[in-house]
């Protein structure tokens, strides 16, 4: 597609259930990021990918939450035993490299919402 | 780690007004400065950025100041129109990005 798509566009869930949100970045980008927006917070960076690695997951909030990336495309965002707390946008961006300082391509992202 | 300030939370201006909305960073090493807005049900788009070798760049009616000196940065909107409004984030970048907390703009007709 022309741009990064994420998937489902809403989820609503029962406490403590799994959920698994989609990241379909944009082709040929190496670097796929993860960001949760709370209500009416910023942009709270989770998780980067460079390829399939992960260098660094100390942003993701807890033990609940996991994320993949195969193939150098997709990406998953696990969460675990949601919490109502985990009620949020999870958006996901790409770029070509994971260079910070270039521009990152947002979808529109999944709205969570934990009852 | 880099901390990002941004104010106002809210901005309301009247159509064709100027609007500008500050942030301040932290990190004395943080080198791009961008600008995202996010309108209605959508995802953050890059309207504007900044590196640090540069005090000013304007693009047709927006424009980001950066003063280094005192660690700070703002985003100018000149004759604001009605789809202007949104949320603007402010970031600062060294070894990631981070963002302010957003500014809900509204251009009131």
């Amino acid at each position: 597609g022309a741009g990064v798509s994420q998937s489902p566009s809403n989820k609503v869930t029962e406490k403590g259930k799994d959920v698994e949100l989609r990241c379909d970045p944009i082709s040929g980008h190496t670097a796929l990021y993860w960001y949760r927006q709370s209500l009416g917070q910023g942009l709270e960076f989770l998780i980067y990918f460079q390829g399939n690695s992960a260098p660094d997951k100390s942003g993701l909030p807890s033990d609940r939450f996991s994320a993949e990336r195969t193939g150098g495309s997709v990406s998953t965002l696990t969460i675990q035993r949601t919490q109502q707390e985990d009620s949020a946008v999870y958006l996901c961006a790409s770029s070509q490299e994971v260079r910070w300082n270039e521009k990152l391509f947002f979808g529109s992202g999944t709205q969570l919402s934990v009852l | 780690g880099e901390n990002v300030e941004q104010h106002p939370s809210t901005l309301s201006v009247q159509e064709g007004d100027s609007a500008v909305i500050k942030c301040t960073y932290s990190d004395s090493a943080s080198n791009y400065f961008p600008w995202y807005k996010q309108e209605l049900g959508k995802g953050p788009q890059l309207i504007i950025d900044i590196r640090s070798n540069v005090g000013e760049k304007k693009d047709q009616r927006i424009a980001v100041t950066l003063n280094k000196t005192a660690k700070h940065f703002s985003l100018h909107i000149t004759e604001t129109q009605p789809e202007d409004s949104a949320v603007y984030f402010c970031a600062a970048v060294d070894n990631d990005m981070r963002f302010g907390a957003g500014t809900r703009l509204t251009v009131k007709p």
